[in-house]
């Protein structure tokens, strides 16, 4: 079944750019979502369909997708933006969601 | 706003079963349109998927957890419900439900709304 391998951790420094991967399998004919979690809080959905922002999201945080490998780029890195970051695709002729393993974003 | 509410014992003895109800608010647990989910985390780990039910009562399981799963509906008091059996403490978790934007009229699977989560211990 479909893996979604990320970077266990990445660290950036305030006002620089951030990049977090999410690689697998065949995930170029699917969609790709991100979440940003903090600790004792829900995660947040900050990207959906590879490169859509929910409203409220600054557009400093974009997706993309290529080939079999999707990007979350965080942009004028913000103490904030300290968090936990997961990808997830939804196989629905599987009826099946996976998660990546997750990326911690330390900002230095 | 949809809200989404965790409630159940934060304690379970090895063996026995875990329960937990999710109570959904701000919108219709009888739509169409989503997938009623449960996640958990266990501590320290990452996300993993549990199971979600539709509103008609149609199951879809994690295949690692399915012998020992149950989710359920009712959409009369707008909850649904997982139960899981026979758990040790690698089932010690937060515990999460969410809704799944299922049918959108293309391909969707992305969760939006999400419960704050219950810590449920499993003690040896």
């Amino acid at each position: 079944s479909l893996v979604l391998t990320q970077t266990p951790s990445v660290s950036v420094a305030p006002g620089k750019t951030a990049s977090l991967t999410c690689g697998g399998d065949n995930i170029g004919s699917k969609s790709v979502h991100w979440y940003q979690h903090k600790p004792g809080q829900a995660p947040l959905l900050v990207i959906y369909y590879n490169s859509d922002r929910p409203s409220g999201i600054p557009d400093r945080i974009s997706g993309s997708k290529s080939g079999n490998t999707a990007t979350l780029t965080i942009s004028r890195i913000e103490a904030g933006d300290e968090a936990d970051y997961y990808c997830q695709v939804w196989d629905y002729n599987a009826d099946i969601v996976i998660f990546g393993g997750g990326t911690k974003l330390t900002v230095l | 706003q949809v809200q989404l509410q965790e409630s159940g014992p934060g304690l379970v003895k090895s063996s026995q079963t875990l329960s937990l109800t999710c109570s959904v608010s701000g919108g219709s647990i009888r739509s169409g349109d989503y997938y009623w989910t449960w996640i958990r985390q266990p501590p320290g780990r990452g996300l993993e998927w549990i199971g979600y039910i539709f509103y008609s009562g149609s199951t879809y399981y994690n295949p690692s957890l399915k012998s020992r799963l149950t989710i359920s509906i009712d959409t009369s008091r707008s909850q649904f419900s997982l139960k899981l059996s026979s758990v040790t403490v690698a089932d010690t978790a937060v515990y999460r439900c969410a809704r799944l934007l299922a049918f959108c009229g293309g391909e969707c699977g992305y969760f939006q709304y999400w419960g704050q989560g219950a810590l449920v211990t499993v003690s040896s």
